[in-house]
């Protein structure tokens, strides 16, 4: 079994601001951990994904991500903030090796971004 | 490179219509598909997967079914729409036995029943 905990429903920054998402999972194997982006009627976009190779994983549009299984945590962070990072972002998890694919989704984090 | 094409953006039924939502991708043989439902407020909920053509499985019983004619087209229906049926509708790819991939997804289509 998976699941996939995000501990805040909405975050709030200022541009320029560090951005911290948090995100616990639970896994009976090895987890694939992701995290999506959606704006606003748009579909989901992937951020990055940590597989098994480097626990610090880089991203797009400079989020990154750090993989701690010690911690079961999967947290996302921008060092500045830019007013188009304003979205929903999605912590995912399943199970490595997993060819049916079948993703367990967060409930997601509302991110907004003030001037 | 692969791509996924998911049509009508936007479509607004009357309760008791058929629907018929499409979802094709190109550049990729075989891939693992899927049908998504958003409602507002909520989280992502999986309805249908396919692993190949004709193999279809439910994750939650209810008003809609899926299809897969072919290997790259994926087909969202309903015989009778209700109320409840309204939402954000996502379709996804990913390739065949591995999830290490992560989902692609396509742009998504608004639905209201009204």
């Amino acid at each position: 079994a998976q699941s996939v905990t995000q501990l805040d429903s909405h975050v709030s920054v200022s541009e320029g601001t560090p951005v911290l998402l948090r995100c616990n999972y639970s896994s009976s194997y090895s987890p694939s951990l992701f995290w999506y982006v959606q704006h606003p009627n748009k579909g989901l976009q992937l951020l990055l994904k940590y597989t098994s190779a480097a626990t610090l994983v880089k991203g797009i549009n400079g989020f990154e991500a750090e993989f701690k299984k010690s911690e079961t945590s999967f947290h996302l962070t921008k060092p500045s903030a830019h007013m188009s990072d304003a979205a929903e972002y999605f912590c995912v998890v399943t199970t490595r090796g997993d060819s049916w694919g079948k993703f367990q989704f967060g409930a997601g984090t509302q991110v907004v971004v003030t001037p | 490179s692969q791509t996924i094409h998911q049509w009508p953006a936007t479509l607004v039924q009357p309760v008791g219509s058929p629907l018929s939502l499409e979802c094709t991708v190109e550049g990729t043989s075989n891939p693992n598909l899927y049908w998504y439902r958003q409602a507002a407020g909520r989280g992502l909920q999986l309805l249908f997967y396919s692993v190949g053509i004709g193999q279809i499985s439910s994750e939650v019983p209810q008003n809609l079914s899926a299809s897969r004619p072919q290997d790259r087209q994926f087909i969202l229906s309903s015989k009778k729409l209700l109320l409840s049926d309204s939402g954000f509708y996502l379709c996804a790819w990913a390739p065949t036995g591995t999830a290490n991939y992560g989902y692609t997804f396509g742009s998504g289509t608004r639905l209201t029943v009204v």
